[in-house]
């Protein structure tokens, strides 16, 4: 069964960098029929898409992130990660990492964003 | 890029009918498959349709989903409604850059 989960320090302070696991079980990353994700969801908010990872390495990210933004995948560990750089309180939210089509999430974990 | 629009909440009583539509603002609904996932209150989301109208292993028939052309919107239609439907729910589709795009979502209460 896949499971999703992710990991990463809960607080961060203003301008440092955001970095966050997702570590997949259950399936392999290196899969060629699906991409994996990050969404994030600020507090009382709707559901951000972050950026994509697929198979064939390429990565596709939101247009208002993308400037400081970074998906990668450690096949070694069956594993991908998100960097966010230079984060600002703007960036606190639930990150969720999802296997797509369909999506398969997983449970989220709290970024605070404070000094 | 485009959006997806959704009613902001929709409220019926137990045992009843919803449907929830979701309506793409430009580009052709029929592009790209839709899917719907529901967020109960302090959970994380849950796909509910897959592939315009495909139930994940799981999820009970009373989930459907659909897509109307001349609207250009889809739509999840929630039947025999119980109290554990009471959810946010969202559809999400990509773009032709492999964008993901999310839609406002709907707040059900039952």
């Amino acid at each position: 069964q896949l499971h999703l989960q992710e990991s990463g320090p809960g607080l961060v302070k203003p301008s440092e960098t955001l970095s966050l696991n997702c570590s997949v079980s259950g399936a392999s990353i290196n899969s060629d029929v699906t991409y994996w994700a990050w969404i994030r969801q600020s507090p009382g908010k709707g559901l951000e898409w972050i950026g994509s990872l697929y198979y064939s390495g390429s990565s596709y990210y939101n247009p208002s992130l993308k400037s400081r933004v970074t998906i990668l995948a450690d096949t070694s560990k069956n594993l991908f990660s998100l960097k966010v750089r230079s984060v600002t309180a703007a960036d606190t939210a639930i990150y969720y990492c999802a296997r797509g089509e369909p999506f398969v999430w997983g449970r989220g974990t709290m970024v605070t964003v404070s000094s | 890029n485009f959006m997806l629009t959704q009613p902001h909440s929709v409220s019926e009583s137990p045992g009843k009918t919803v449907t929830i539509s979701c309506t793409r603002s430009s580009g052709s609904i029929a592009s790209y498959y839709v899917q719907w996932c529901q967020q109960r209150p302090g959970s994380s989301p849950t796909t509910v349709i897959s592939d315009d109208n495909q139930r994940p292993s799981g999820v009970p028939d009373r989930f459907s989903g659909s897509i109307d052309r001349s609207s250009n919107s889809a739509s999840l239609t929630i039947s025999e409604l119980r109290p554990e439907d009471e959810a946010d729910y969202y559809c999400h589709t990509y773009d032709s850059d492999s964008h993901e795009v999310f839609g406002t979502g709907t707040r059900v209460s039952v």
